[in-house]
């Protein structure tokens, strides 16, 4: 079975600084997917970033990046420029291609301050 | 054009009780998927319904049902409620079953259950 591990429970960053969250999973499987996505206090849980396993070029969407690691099963994103509004729960997630399967697993979250 | 809606947006129930929690996806998404959130962990995965056929179920005792209806909206039961049971229960779409850029899952805002 596949798991999904973000070690760290709470991170801050100051404004304009650039933070970087980790996650790391365990799966068997050589073409999977792997998301970021950011769960404010409003609570609607929004993409932020997705990964394609078989991609070896790692995704960027404008302030955030990711630096995928295939071998060591890492997945950590990175936010520059750091914004007030970036402050909120980020969740790690895991999607298999496998036929059949179309659950998301998800990591226990990083929560982010940022402090002004 | 409207998001991922459900309803209610609160829910107290006592334990023992039945609950009923709705889903709309966006327009022209046929695939809805239950996760509940406990306070401070990430989402679980419930139950994936595709053009009214459940295609995917997690680890949730029976007393978690769930159907999909003609026009694609969902709902979400849970019998004989546990205080356990207590949790943000998120709805999300998507186009369809397969990951493809484009055809990522959104979203809903949650319906809070609290069971006393």
């Amino acid at each position: 079975a596949q798991t999904v591990t973000q070690s760290q429970p709470e991170m801050s960053v100051q404004e304009a600084e650039t933070v970087t969250l980790s996650c790391t999973y365990d799966t068997s499987e050589s073409d999977y997917y792997l998301f970021w996505y950011k769960q404010p206090p409003s609570r609607q849980m929004i993409l932020v970033i997705r990964q394609e396993a078989y991609k070896q070029q790692n995704a960027t969407e404008n302030r955030f990046s990711v630096n995928f690691q295939k071998a060591a099963k890492s997945f950590s994103l990175k936010i520059s420029d750091s914004q007030l509004g970036d402050a909120a729960m980020y969740f790690c997630a895991y999607r298999s291609l496998a036929s059949g399967t179309y659950k998301y697993i998800f990591g226990t979250g990083t929560r982010l301050k940022v402090l002004a | 054009d409207a998001g991922v809606t459900q309803s209610p947006t609160h829910l107290i129930k006592t334990r023992g009780q039945h609950v009923t929690l709705r889903c709309s996806p966006i327009s022209g998404h046929k695939s809805v998927s239950w996760y509940q959130q406990v306070l401070g962990q990430g989402p679980q995965f419930i139950f994936q319904y595709y053009e009214k056929e459940e295609r995917g179920r997690g680890n949730f005792p029976d007393r978690f049902s769930a159907r999909q209806f003609p026009n694609y909206s969902s709902e979400l039961n849970v019998n004989a409620l546990l205080l356990g049971d207590s949790a943000l229960y998120l709805c999300a779409s998507s186009s369809e079953l397969a990951v493809l850029p484009g055809n990522e899952q959104f979203f809903g805002p949650g319906t809070r259950l609290t069971v006393l």
